[in-house]
């Protein structure tokens, strides 16, 4: 089953620009994580949000959550040609395992 | 991530052949997984262990099998290949469940012909 979802699917912005993405999960949640992935490469962790938080912040990195609406965004500020990767969320079960949305491709343009 | 490795990095099989990817993590981690990655459908788990020889299924388990005989080893064995298992295999590590985070290997692109 997939939990977390991401919008949008693929999203193209200029280089300095700020990047949103967001994720909607369906149950209740103990954590709620964001990795990036370059192509041809694995998965990298870049911060994890509890249930009981509702913002955290990582550098250039912002992520909200709201556990009311289920959802999650992501804000890459100041964006960089290095940025371009794809972009995952994921929630874990009752059993704490994860369950990953399909992800947002972001393409940062020159 | 430097600590976990996948070996092969690519592989060509015939359908119906046995193929064991490989997984060796040096972070001393008692969680291991393996995922595959499919377009449209993100990550999903085939089968994961918390210790050595302890594992379980995931939501993907048929036509795979695993086994860790040591902490940093975890091999995924596809018995007999079929096209269905073309994928990117991914391995990935945690020291703890819940908020820990996953850390992961680069990947094995399987073709199953």
């Amino acid at each position: 089953s997939q939990q977390g979802e991401e919008d949008p699917q693929a999203l193209s912005i200029q280089e300095g620009e700020n990047a949103t993405m967001n994720c909607s999960y369906k149950t209740s949640i103990n954590n709620l994580q964001w990795y990036r992935q370059n192509s041809g490469r694995g998965l990298v962790h870049l911060i994890l949000i509890r249930s009981n938080e509702r913002e955290k912040h990582s550098g250039r990195l912002r992520v909200t959550l709201d556990t009311s609406k289920k959802s999650s965004s992501l804000l890459i500020t100041a964006s960089r040609a290095a940025d371009t990767a794809s972009y995952f969320c994921a929630t874990d079960d009752s059993n704490y395992q994860l369950i990953w949305g399909a992800g947002t491709k972001l393409i940062i343009k020159p | 991530d430097a600590g976990i490795t996948q070996s092969p990095r690519h592989k060509v099989t015939e359908t119906g052949t046995p193929v064991t990817l490989r997984c060796h993590q040096t972070e001393n981690h008692r969680y291991m997984y393996w995922y595959r990655q499919d377009p449209g459908h993100g990550l999903r788990l085939i089968h994961y262990s918390y210790g050595v020889k302890d594992t379980d299924k995931g939501e993907v388990s048929d036509g795979y099998s695993v086994s860790r005989s040591k902490t940093e080893d975890f091999l995924l064995t596809l018995e007999s290949a079929t096209s269905s298992q073309t994928s990117v295999y991914f391995c990935a590590s945690a020291r703890a469940l819940g908020a820990s985070p996953l850390h992961f290997g680069n990947g094995t692109r399987l073709t199953v012909t």
